[in-house]
This record gives structure tokens, sequence and C-alpha cells, in this order.
């Protein structure tokens, strides 16, 4: 049973440009939630998605977009690319349709991104 | 506002020796309590929750923690340290989110070096 996976798994781009990270959550599971981690922190929420919409976002600026298909993968896009968009961002996956709040999240090993 | 405090960046542990990582919270409702493990170049693993009920929660490879609400305190231990269990360390507070699951919120992680 295929766990999370991402790709690419590491990337750089130079300021301004735009980019697309793409996950594929864990067999059975329909929630994706996609996190930011800048070197020494902890993950950043960006936001969720289920049911190909977007349910929850964190603090951070519309250049952060996200989509979600019918077979539950999902993309983050970033725009106009800053250094401070430097770094590991993680797919989580989760299911919903289990109900209640299971806290079970299962994280992808993440795609590096480096911006020059 | 909802915060993981985690106190000590970087902690090193003799093999075999006993283990403590400590946490803070801060959060309105009860808490959703997670640890997760980091190891260079992996995702994050789930290694223990807390939802409710017995306040000493027992999770995978060995590790415990315990639930203590008048400290706002979920700190995590380990009686004898492996050198695999070296790695990076994090807590969490899951926020709930209209009746099913929210985002999870970290601390800045604790960094475990194990020494032979």
């Amino acid at each position: 049973d295929a766990g999370v996976t991402q790709s690419p798994t590491h990337l750089i781009k130079t300021r301004g440009q735009q980019v697309t990270l793409r996950c594929s959550p864990k067999s059975g599971h329909d929630t994706v939630s996609w996190y930011q981690q800048a070197l020494g922190q902890g993950p950043q929420f960006i936001f969720q998605y289920y049911e190909e919409e977007e349910r929850q976002r964190g603090n951070f600026p519309d250049r952060f977009s996200g989509h979600q298909y019918p077979n539950y993968s999902s993309e983050l896009n970033v725009n106009a690319l800053l250094l401070g968009d430097s770094a590991l961002y993680l797919c989580a996956s989760s299911d919903r349709l289990a109900g209640g709040w299971t806290g079970e999240l299962f994280f992808g090993e993440g795609s590096r991104l480096t911006v020059l | 506002a909802q915060s993981v405090t985690q106190p000590d960046i970087h902690i090193t542990v003799s093999e075999g020796a006993s283990l403590e990582l400590r946490c803070n919270y801060s959060y309105g409702a009860t808490p959703y309590l997670f640890w997760y493990v980091q190891s260079p170049g992996q995702g994050l693993q789930l290694l223990l929750k807390y939802f409710s009920g017995d306040t000493l929660v027992q999770g995978i490879k060995g590790f415990e923690a315990e639930f203590k609400r008048s400290q706002s305190s979920f700190n995590l231990r380990k009686p004898s340290v492996h050198w695999s269990d070296a790695a990076e360390y994090f807590c969490a507070v899951g926020a709930h989110y209209g009746g099913s699951q929210g985002n999870l919120i970290f601390g800045k992680g604790t960094k475990l070096s194990v020494k032979p």
C-alpha cells in the first residue's frame, strides 16, 4: 500500500518564477493538506482540500493556491516566488469520511524548494 | 491564539539513558495533542496522540507522553534511548473544524542527538 507520494523531491527556481508541486494521497484517503516547513522551523499549515475545494486556509498569501482532482491527488502552486518561499513543502493526507477527528495525518517526504 | 512551545531546541543524551522532551501548548478548548518524529530527508511519522481519557499515552518505538492539563504540557518520554532515535521531534495541537479534522499547529521542534 503506497503512502503519500510527492513530486518533485527537489527543485530550484529563481525569484519571480512559478512552481507546481504534486501530491498523491495514501490509498483510501480523500483529504489533502499542505504544510510549509522552513529551515529550523515546524511545519506551518497552508491549506486543506477535500471534495475538490479548499476548505481551510492558513495565514498564507494568495500567491499560494491549490487544486484537488477527482482522484484526490492535489497540486500546490506558488506564483511570483520570493527568497522566503524556500522551504520543504509537505503534503499530508487523511480520511475525512472516517468521521470525527482522528488526527491521523500521513505525511509525504516533501518537496524541497530552493529559490535563488 | 493557539500555539505550541518546545523550549529545547537541541538535546543530547547518551545511548541507554532516559529522555524527556518538553511541550507546552496554548489552546482554548480541549486539546488534541500529538508527537511526530522526522528523520533527515523523511516526512513526519506519528509517534502518539492524546484525545481524551487516560493522561498517559503509549506510542510506537517505546515512547510515551503524559498530558497535564494544569501545566498545559504534553511531555514525551522514553526510558532508554537507542541510537536510531536521533531525529527531530515535533509536538502539535490539532484544531477542530466543523466537527471534523482541522489543521495541526506545530512547535518548532527539538533535535535529539544520541551519544554512543
